[in-house]
């Protein structure tokens, strides 16, 4: 399969806990977006890459938050110390910088996570 | 600031009617407008989308979607509907701005198709 995968597909944790979810973009993709959705709303972008570059964060994402493309390919979401409100699916998502595709995102299929 | 406002949560067609989920958006330059359908438990899936030239837009699995500048809509629409295509469909914008503009996508909250046999 060559789409966007994302690792683990769910995560439960206890409030206070540090969790970190992997992004592998599809291959030849320079851009990676995380969004995050909640029941009944749609995604909310949380930050973008392109390259190994962080170009650009949303207010959502808090000092909680951090997102890393250390080799400009696979990416990294950790949140912090974990609140009930963190509960959401965070959606990974990629694009080319040009071509036929150019502006076009490719989701991966999310992590779901529950925090109690 | 950009946004999308899909004012229907739910829309209910019989199999084998046309369907229509309307979007509407603001953006303060030129838009790039994209569909996505979400199916239970899977991923946003692209179904079409507006960069420019041709007004009426042809996407996957016979949907269609047309550009309409003056009332700043993007409307989808399938002559036929299937059961099959009941899902949760979400409009979405982004501001064409060039190599400066914002690059991430602003979502509507989404719109559930139900198709009844």
């Amino acid at each position: 399969d060559t789409g966007v995968s994302q690792d683990p597909r769910h995560k439960i944790t206890k409030r206070g806990q540090n969790v970190t979810f992997r992004c592998d973009p599809i291959s030849e993709h320079n851009r990676l977006y995380w969004y995050r959705q909640t029941l009944g709303q749609g995604p909310e972008f949380l930050t973008y890459f392109q390259n190994e570059a962080q170009l650009e964060k949303s207010r959502l994402l808090s000092d909680r938050f951090s997102a890393e493309r250390p080799k400009g390919s696979f990416s990294t979401l950790e949140i912090q110390r974990t609140e009930q409100g963190d509960s959401a699916m965070y959606l990974c998502a990629s694009s080319e910088t040009s071509g036929r595709l150019n502006n076009e995102q490719f989701f991966g299929p999310g992590t779901r996570l529950t925090v109690l | 600031a950009q946004s999308v406002a899909q004012p229907e949560d739910q829309v209910n067609v019989a199999e084998g009617n046309p369907l229509t989920v309307k979007c509407t958006y603001s953006v303060s330059g030129n838009p790039y407008l994209f569909w996505y359908v979400q199916y239970p438990n899977r991923g946003l899936q692209f179904l079409l989308k507006y960069i420019t030239g041709d007004n009426l837009v042809k996407g996957s699995y016979g949907f269609e979607a047309e550009f309409n500048k003056s009332q700043t809509s993007f409307h989808l629409k399938k002559p036929s509907a299937l059961v099959s295509d009941s899902a949760l469909y979400f409009c979405a914008v982004r501001d064409r701005g060039g190599d400066t503009g914002r690059r991430a996508l602003t979502f509507g909250s989404g719109t559930r198709l139900q198709v009844q046999p």
